[in-house]
């Protein structure tokens, strides 16, 4: 049981370029999520997913686009990057949405230059 | 609008100190809190899930309470140890769908 895995640890991009983050879970958990952490800004919220074929945004989805075509795999596509999303980007699951315990993946360090 | 507070945003203690870590939240209306750590540069462990109706729960040297009258939660540590140094944040569901985080506490414990 590996719990939720994320690739790359490490990404450097320049301006514009285009890439997508990986998040995969074995614990059959309806419900998925993606974070970045910044410094003095705590998590936020970008996209989540409540099961297979179901996304909605979070605080902040500009410049991210997702979807979720298995209970599995939820990536996160960064359409074209700017140095404002430069962060590191948690993906998290729950079993259902609200009452359950979360559970994060080791996260992605992402820079843009 | 759900905000959740840690307070202190640092703490130094050295090692063998019992303490208490706080979370403040606006809304009591809440299923649940849940406590996390974070050692630097890597991803969140979930320490402890408080269910609205449990007043607490532990784990090992871990305790956390929840007030939702007040809406406060404390994380107690026994015992404190070097180990122990991380970021610990607390965060708890708003709406239906989403969890809000607090910035969290850095702890350092000294040997």
């Amino acid at each position: 049981n590996a719990g939720v895995t994320q690739t790359p640890k490490f990404q450097v991009l320049k301006t514009g370029q285009s890439m997508t983050l990986q998040c995969a879970q074995d614990m059959n958990h309806e419900y998925m999520s993606w974070y970045r952490q910044d410094p003095g800004m705590g998590l936020r919220l970008i996209h989540y997913s409540v099961g297979a074929g179901i996304t909605d945004q979070g605080e902040v989805p500009n410049g991210y686009n997702v979807s979720r075509s298995t209970t599995e795999d939820f990536p996160l596509r960064l359409l074209s990057a700017a140095p404002s999303q430069t962060s590191v980007y948690f993906c998290a699951s729950s079993y259902s949405r609200g009452r359950y315990e979360q559970y994060f993946g080791p996260g992605t360090r992402l820079t843009v230059t | 609008k759900q905000e959740v507070t840690q307070i202190p945003a640092a703490l130094s203690v050295p090692e063998g100190e019992n303490l208490v870590l706080n979370c403040s939240f606006t809304d009591s209306a809440i299923y649940n809190l849940q406590w996390f750590r974070q050692d630097p540069g890597k991803g969140l462990t979930s320490l402890l899930l408080i269910q609205s109706s449990q007043r607490e729960q532990t784990s090992g040297r871990l305790n956390a309470s929840l007030d939702k009258s007040s809406g406060r939660s404390t994380l107690y540590i026994a015992a404190s140890q070097p180990g122990d140094s991380a970021t610990y944040l607390c965060a708890v569901p708003s709406g239906t769908y989403k969890y809000i985080f607090g910035t969290g506490t850095r702890l350092k414990v000294l040997a």
